[in-house]
């Protein structure tokens, strides 16, 4: 099976553009989850989407909002971007919605707002 | 809430030797515990997990974690390191009920001397 497929894997921006970030979860699995990792604040929870629906949101602002499809394909994205929205965003997908289920992470999109 | 304090930030450890990356965590409630390990430029991928049975679990190249409730502890273990193990590892909780996201510390980096 091909695994979480993210694109595109690298990006640059400048401060006050947008960003969409397109997440491809592993064949089947319904759950996909999106993770901020800066070396300051680690890894961070962003949200979590299951069958189209948003089940969890951390703690980030409104700029930052997600969807999911019919196809379980996910995308993220980010409103009037800022220097501190730098960062690797990983997507992690999982078969259930259970919190014992493995997540399987995609290698991350790199983000560089200048 | 929960919370992993991942205490090294750092391991340098020589080829062979055996290590120990440590990692408490703070829970009202019970926890699924997990430890995840990134590879340079790659997403994380799972290790290991403690779902409920043996405090002791392993994985398939030879790290081992033991859950200690009295301590709140999942502290990895491997005997002897290989170059190849050269990573950035990550312990994390996720509350057993309820529908809350994977929590995780700030990672540990763990490098392998020749």
């Amino acid at each position: 099976k091909a695994g979480v497929t993210q694109t595109p894997r690298y990006l640059i921006k400048t401060r006050g553009q947008q960003v969409t970030l397109s997440c491809s979860p592993i064949s089947g699995h319904r759950s996909v989850s999106w993770y901020q990792q800066t070396p300051g604040q680690g890894l961070q929870f962003l949200f979590e989407y299951f069958s189209e629906t948003q089940r969890n949101k951390g703690n980030f602002p409104g700029r930052f909002s997600g969807r999911q499809f019919s196809n379980s394909r996910s995308e993220m994205n980010v409103s009037t971007l800022e220097l501190g929205d730098s960062a690797l965003y990983l997507c992690a997908s999982s078969l259930g919605q259970g919190p014992q289920e493995t997540q399987y992470f995609g290698p991350g999109t790199r983000l560089l707002v200048l | 809430a929960q919370s992993v304090t991942q205490l090294d930030s750092q391991v340098p450890v020589f080829e062979e030797a055996p290590v120990e990356l440590r990692c408490n965590y703070s829970s009202s409630v019970s926890v699924y515990l997990f430890w995840y390990v990134q590879y340079p430029n790659q997403g994380l991928q799972l290790l290991l997990k403690y779902l409920s049975g043996s405090t002791l679990v392993e994985s398939i190249n030879g790290f081992e974690a033991e859950f200690n409730k009295s301590q709140t502890s999942f502290h990895l273990r491997k005997p002897s390191v290989h170059i190849s193990d050269t990573a950035e590892y990550f312990c994390a909780v996720s509350r057993i009920s309820g529908n809350t996201p994977l929590v995780f510390g700030k990672g540990t980096r763990l490098s392998v001397i020749a």
